[in-house]
C-alpha cells in the first residue's frame, strides 16, 4: 500500500541556521509530491509541489525540495530559516492509479529559537 | 478571489444537536474536499465532490452528512456527533479532481463535541 513517511516528528534550528525536512514515499508509481505548511489553529498552505522535470524546486517563502527517484525522497529545504517559519510541515503524495487522492505524512513540527 | 472560506471558525454542540459546517470558493474549482484532522495528526479525507456530485466517501459514519448545493458551496451537516469526533475539519478545492491540480484550503472549523 501507498504510505507517506515523515522520520522527524520535531525539529529544533537556531534562527539563520539551514533546515532539512525529510519525506520517504512508498508508491509504485510516479507520484505527484507536495509540501504543505500548517500554523497553529489554521489551514495547510502549498509551500512547493513536484510532478515531473526538473527534480529541484522551488516554492514560496525560500523554500526548495529535491526529488530523489532513486531514494524515495522529497526532502524540503530552506538554507537561512526565520523564526515566522515555526510550523508544522506535511509532506503530500498522489497518484492516479490511487484515486487521486492525497495522503498526507505524519508532519514534522519546526521549532526556531533565537 | 484565490481562497476557500470556512465558517463558522469554531464550533461547540452537544451530542443531541444538528450543526452544519460550511465551505466557499470563488475560483471555480470544479473539486472540493472535506478532510478531519486530530490534534497531532495529518489531515485524514473525508469526502470528495466531483462537479457537485459525491465521488468518495471514505466510509465516514453517517452522522456526518455533505452536501453540494453548487459548484461554489460546500456543506457539512453535522447531527449526533460523539465526544471522539471533536477535531480541526478543513475544506478544500482544486481545479479539477486530478491530484496533480494541488489543493486550497480553507483555514478550518475548530469542532468541539460535549
Amino acid at each position: 500500500a501507498q504510505s507517506v513517511t515523515q522520520p522527524d516528528i520535531h525539529i529544533t534550528v537556531s534562527e539563520g541556521a539551514s533546515l532539512e525536512l525529510r519525506c520517504n514515499y512508498s508508491y509504485g508509481a510516479t507520484p505527484y509530491l507536495f509540501w504543505y505548511v500548517q500554523s497553529p489553529g489554521q489551514g495547510l498552505q502549498l509551500l512547493l509541489k513536484y510532478f515531473s522535470g526538473d527534480t529541484l524546486v522551488q516554492g514560496i517563502k525560500g523554500f526548495e525540495a529535491e526529488f530523489k527517484r532513486s531514494q524515495s525522497s522529497f526532502n524540503l529545504r530552506k538554507p537561512s530559516v526565520h523564526w515566522s517559519d515555526a510550523a508544522e510541515y506535511f509532506c503530500a503524495v498522489g497518484a492516479e492509479e490511487y484515486g487521486n487522492k492525497l495522503v498526507f505524512g505524519a508532519g514534522t513540527i519546526l521549532r526556531v529559537k533565537s | 478571489d484565490t481562497e476557500v472560506t470556512q465558517t463558522p471558525k469554531h464550533l461547540v454542540m452537544g451530542m443531541t444537536n444538528k450543526k452544519s459546517l460550511k465551505c466557499e470558493q470563488h475560483m471555480g474549482h470544479r473539486a472540493m474536499y472535506w478532510y478531519k484532522q486530530k490534534a497531532k495528526k495529518p489531515p485524514e479525507l473525508m469526502f470528495v465532490y466531483s462537479y457537485e456530485k459525491l465521488s468518495i466517501n471514505e466510509s465516514v459514519p453517517s452522522r456526518f452528512s455533505p452536501e453540494c448545493p453548487n459548484s461554489s458551496l460546500l456543506n457539512l451537516h453535522l447531527h449526533a456527533l460523539q465526544p471522539e469526533d471533536s477535531a480541526l475539519y478543513l475544506c478544500a478545492s482544486s481545479q479539477d479532481t486530478g491530484v496533480d491540480y494541488g489543493y486550497t484550503f480553507g483555514s478550518g472549523t475548530r469542532l468541539t463535541v460535549v
